[in-house]
């Protein structure tokens, strides 16, 4: 039973618009959360990550922004880049164990 | 250059027959971990290691094995594989115990059991 659930597969967006990335969770335990970017043939590589304790992050162009009571998080990516074509994980933590959901397929279009 | 890596990238066995993935980092990380990556399903932790000597299970251990004799590396290992753990691996460590600092992960290890 996945803890961490991602509910849109893909997503397109075209370059200097933003990109709204969800996340649903389960487990009211999970204490931080993480979002990570792929590219095919390589690992994942970590982009953002939020406290339970807060309810926005910000780095440069990607905003995290965390809802407690409706368990969901989003990832806000203004403005998209060509380079952001990847897929994003959402991920939660709790103790040492981190869930992950699904993924999301970002293409940015020209 | 920091970097967790993995071996082999890619590898194709048969049902039964033991095999190891191998995984280093060279960040003087505490923790590792192990995931599988299956389409529709993310990625899901297998095992993870809070330091030398301490590992636990993740969300989905069957069939795995892992030991953490030294603080750099944590093999992955399956003793009889079977056709359902075909997946891409991937290894990762961090530097805290707790998962909320950064994880580096590996390439990654294709595995296809026929």
């Amino acid at each position: 039973d996945q803890q961490v659930k991602q509910n849109s597969p893909s997503l397109s967006v075209q370059e200097g618009r933003i990109s709204i990335l969800n996340c649903d969770y389960t487990n009211s335990m999970f204490d931080y959360f993480l979002w990570y970017k792929k590219y095919p043939a390589e690992g994942p590589t970590f982009l953002i990550s939020i406290s339970s304790i807060k309810d926005k992050n910000e780095d440069g162009r990607f905003t995290v922004f965390l809802n407690k009571s409706a368990k969901h998080l989003s990832l806000h990516i203004v403005p998209s880049q060509p380079g952001d074509s990847a897929v994003y994980f959402c991920a939660a933590s709790v103790g040492y164990k981190l869930s992950f959901g699904a993924g999301t397929t970002v293409t940015v279009r020209a | 250059e920091a970097q967790v890596t993995q071996n082999p990238r890619y590898l194709i066995t048969v049902t039964g027959k033991k095999l190891t993935v191998t995984c280093s980092q060279n960040m003087n990380h505490e923790y590792m971990s192990w995931y599988r990556q299956d389409p529709g399903l993310g990625l899901r932790q297998i095992y993870y290691s809070m330091n030398v000597e301490v590992t636990d299970k993740g969300d989905v251990p069957e069939g795995y094995k892992v030991s953490r004799k030294e603080k750099r590396n944590f093999p992955l290992i399956l003793e009889s594989p079977s056709p359902n753990q075909t997946s891409l691996y991937f290894c990762a460590s961090s530097l805290g115990a707790r998962e909320d600092t950064e994880a580096f992960f590996g390439q990654g290890t294709r595995l296809t059991v026929v």
